[in-house]
């Protein structure tokens, strides 16, 4: 299976300011058909989880632009550009490039 | 309104039985593949289990393989997933998710709490 690694576990930021997440994965994800199917999730407090963005750096219906994808291969990261109070949770990333689905250990947002 | 709802969730004991439910509404249930997707308490999520969008294939994680069956009932509009000789490591909140055509999970219901305890 393969390993996505989160980093950092934890990160807290001030309102306003920005915040960035990466996900490095143990193959590349780059799909035979040549996409490359790295997800980003989030999961706020009591809910389930939201998708965010889909195939590296596309944002689902209704995702504010504040937060944008990016990266190649196996190193990818997530950005907030403006932290707003309704971001804090936890972000995960997830290939689903080759099965089974594989997640990473999550993110934690939180406001200093 | 698109939307997914779990039900079946409970406390059972050790090497006891469950039938969870996800019935969907607001959208063509027929034409998506469906998944289960659980969380431990406090932990992150695992995926479980998928089915094509007619049944005709199904796969499992292989914590899970053997002993949960993943069903639907297209005319019903609803997704199962029957959870067979329970342990304590399959406690977690079950969710079952929609799968898109860009291989993301782009619907999820809210969950249902599992606990297996004596």
């Amino acid at each position: 299976d393969i390993v996505m690694t989160q980093t950092p576990l934890s990160s807290p930021v001030t309102l306003g300011q920005p915040a960035s997440i990466s996900c490095r994965s143990s193959q590349s994800l780059v799909h035979s058909d040549g996409n490359t199917y790295l997800n980003w999730l989030q999961q706020r407090p009591g809910q389930p989880p939201r998708l965010l963005i889909y195939k590296v750096s596309n944002r689902f219906s209704g995702v504010p632009d504040r937060f944008s994808g990016s990266g190649a291969g196996t190193d990818f990261t997530l950005k907030i550009s403006r932290v707003e109070a309704e971001d804090v949770g936890v972000y995960y990333c997830m290939q689903a490039t080759q099965f089974p689905q594989t997640f990473g250990q999550g993110t934690k947002v939180e406001i200093k | 309104q698109v939307q997914l709802v779990e039900s079946g969730g409970g406390v059972v004991q050790p090497g006891r039985s469950l039938r969870l439910s996800c019935a969907a509404s607001g959208f063509m249930f027929s034409s998506h593949g469906m998944h289960w997707v659980r969380q431990p308490p406090g932990k992150g999520l695992e995926w479980v289990s998928v089915i094509w969008y007619d049944g005709s294939n199904k796969y499992y994680a292989d914590s899970v393989k053997g002993r949960f069956t993943i069903s639907r009932d297209n005319s019903k509009n609803t997704l199962y997933l029957q959870m067979n000789s329970l342990r304590a490591e399959d406690t977690a909140v079950y969710y079952c998710a929609r799968w898109a055509d860009n291989r993301a999970f782009e619907i999820w219901g809210q969950g249902t709490m599992v606990t297996v305890s004596s």
